[in-house]
């Protein structure tokens, strides 16, 4: 069975510190992988997706990054935080002919103080 | 441009009362229709999806959902609430990115709270 898996649980940076989201999908080959972003109480934005191994599009500009080093794996990061990405931040996948039908991690909630 | 618009906020009902949330979307093509439920602090679950075939899709936890095509609506639904189903539930209608990976587009969700 498929698992999703996303690190960490929960953080708590400064402004202007770096920060580096992950999360590895098991169970699947070849997954496309998508980062969703809510703010607290809010709907759920998508900030990037990947079909493949190296290919990262980006959907909203949030002075954020990812990539995808691996197959299962797709990092979320910036050089410097600001005060707007605090929320919780989904990692999802999902595959061809699934009727685009996507599955969520269980999230990384952000607190940038 | 591809919307969802959920127009309650938050829905309170009683438990072992029905229950109705509301969702509308646009979408210019043939959609496919989900909804999720997010449980406190906790990641999105899928609770049933639309894409074909019978109008009426049953999910799980005895969910079910009703695809009216005239009306752009997709309204959840359910016969007997519980407790447990107190949660935030979000409507969301698919956009493909033609064939790059697709895209869900969210309503801004209906917080459920159950009376017991």
């Amino acid at each position: 069975a498929q698992t999703i898996h996303q690190w960490p649980v929960a953080e708590i940076k400064a402004v202007g510190s770096p920060l580096s989201l992950g999360c590895t999908i098991k169970g699947k080959s070849s997954p496309n992988l998508y980062w969703y972003w809510q703010a607290t109480g809010g709907t759920l934005q998508q900030l990037f997706y990947s079909i493949t191994v190296g290919q990262v599009e980006s959907v909203v500009q949030l002075n954020l990054s990812a990539s995808r080093p691996k197959d299962d794996q797709f990092i979320l990061s910036t050089e410097k935080l600001l005060l707007s990405h605090s929320g919780f931040y989904l990692c999802a996948w999902s595959l061809w002919g699934s009727q685009n039908t996507l599955y969520f991690g269980a999230g990384t909630r952000l607190s940038v103080l | 441009a591809q919307s969802v618009t959920q127009p309650d906020a938050r829905v309170t009902v009683s438990e072992g009362a029905s229950l109705q949330l509301r969702c509308k979307y646009s979408y210019s093509g043939t959609p496919y229709l989900f909804w999720y439920v997010q449980y406190p602090r906790q990641g999105l679950q899928l609770l049933l999806k639309y894409y074909s075939g019978d109008p009426v899709v049953q999910g799980v936890n005895g969910f079910e959902a009703e695809f009216i095509k005239s009306n752009s609506s997709f309204h959840l639904r359910k016969a007997s609430v519980h407790w447990s189903d107190s949660a935030v539930y979000f409507c969301a209608v698919s956009a493909n990115y033609g064939s790059s990976g697709n895209k869900l587009i969210f309503g801004i969700g209906t917080l459920l709270s159950v009376k017991p």
